[in-house]
C-alpha cells in the first residue's frame, strides 16, 4: 500500500524556522517528483514547491528565498526547510507525489496522485 | 503565471442530481488539467487527470472534459459522500496553480 507521511509541524514564532519531513512507502521518493501544497485555515489549496526526479527545484513566489526543498537519497526522504516564517505561512502542509502524465511529455507535466495526511504549521507569537 | 478560475464558488444539490463545475485557465494548458476532491480535515484526493482520465478507484459517476482553457467536472447521480470541496489544478507551467475551489453541499 502506498503511503505518504509528513512530520515536523508545530508552533513557531514569527521570524522563526521549522523543518518538515516527508517519507513514503510503496514508492521511491528520490525517483519521483515530490511537491508541497499548503492550505491556510478555511482557505483553498496553494502550491508551495516541487522537486523533480532530476533534482531541479521550483518555488511559489510567496516562499521563494525563505523555503528550501531538498531530498536525502540515502534516506529516501524529502525535507522542506522553512526560514523567516510569517503569520501568513500558518497552514496545513501536504506532501504529495507528482506523477508524470507520460514519459514522452516534456519535463514538468504532472499531477498529484498520493498525498500525506498533512502537517500543521502555526506561526504565532 | 496561469490563473485558474472555478465556477460556481458554491453549489447546493440533492442526492441523485447531476452537477457540473467549470474551470477556466487564463491561457491554454492543452489537456493538462486535474481535479481533486477534499473533505473536511482530510487530504485532497485525485479524481481526474489529463482533463478526462479517471483515477483508479474513483467511481464512474465522475467525469471530466475540456481542453485549451475551458474544462468541466461532472458528477452524475450525486451520492451523500460526494458533498465536498472540489479543486482544479494545472502544472502546465510553473508556478503550479489551483482554482479557488467549489463547495458542493446538500440542498
Amino acid at each position: 500500500e502506498v503511503q505518504v507521511v509528513e512530520s515536523g509541524g508545530g508552533l513557531v514564532p514569527p521570524g522563526g524556522s521549522l523543518r518538515l519531513s516527508c517519507a513514503a512507502s510503496g514508492f521511491t521518493v528520490s525517483t519521483n517528483y515530490m511537491t508541497w501544497v499548503r492550505q491556510a485555515p478555511g482557505k483553498g489549496l496553494e502550491w508551495v514547491s516541487v522537486i523533480y526526479s532530476g533534482g531541479s527545484t521550483y518555488y511559489a513566489d510567496s516562499v521563494k528565498g525563505r523555503f528550501t526543498l531538498s531530498r536525502d537519497n540515502s534516506m529516501d526522504t524529502l525535507s522542506l526547510q522553512m526560514n523567516s516564517l510569517r503569520v501568513e505561512d500558518t497552514a496545513v502542509y501536504y506532501c504529495a507525489r507528482g506523477l508524470r502524465y507520460s514519459a514522452y511529455d516534456r519535463v514538468g507535466l504532472f499531477y498529484f496522485d498520493y498525498w500525506g495526511q498533512g502537517a500543521l504549521v502555526t506561526v504565532s507569537s | 503565471d496561469i490563473q485558474m478560475t472555478q465556477s460556481p464558488s458554491s453549489l447546493s444539490a440533492s442526492v441523485g442530481d447531476r452537477v457540473t463545475i467549470t474551470c477556466r485557465a487564463s491561457q491554454s494548458i492543452s489537456r493538462y488539467l486535474n481535479w481533486y476532491q477534499q473533505k473536511p480535515g482530510k487530504a485532497p484526493r485525485l479524481l481526474i487527470y489529463g482533463a478526462s482520465s479517471l483515477q483508479s478507484g474513483v467511481p464512474s459517476r465522475f467525469s471530466g472534459s475540456g481542453s485549451g482553457t475551458d474544462f468541466t467536472l461532472t458528477i452524475r447521480n450525486l451520492q451523500p459522500e460526494d458533498f465536498a470541496d472540489y479543486y482544479c489544478q494545472q502544472s502546465y507551467l510553473i508556478p503550479v496553480s489551483f482554482g479557488q475551489g467549489t463547495r458542493l453541499d446538500i440542498k
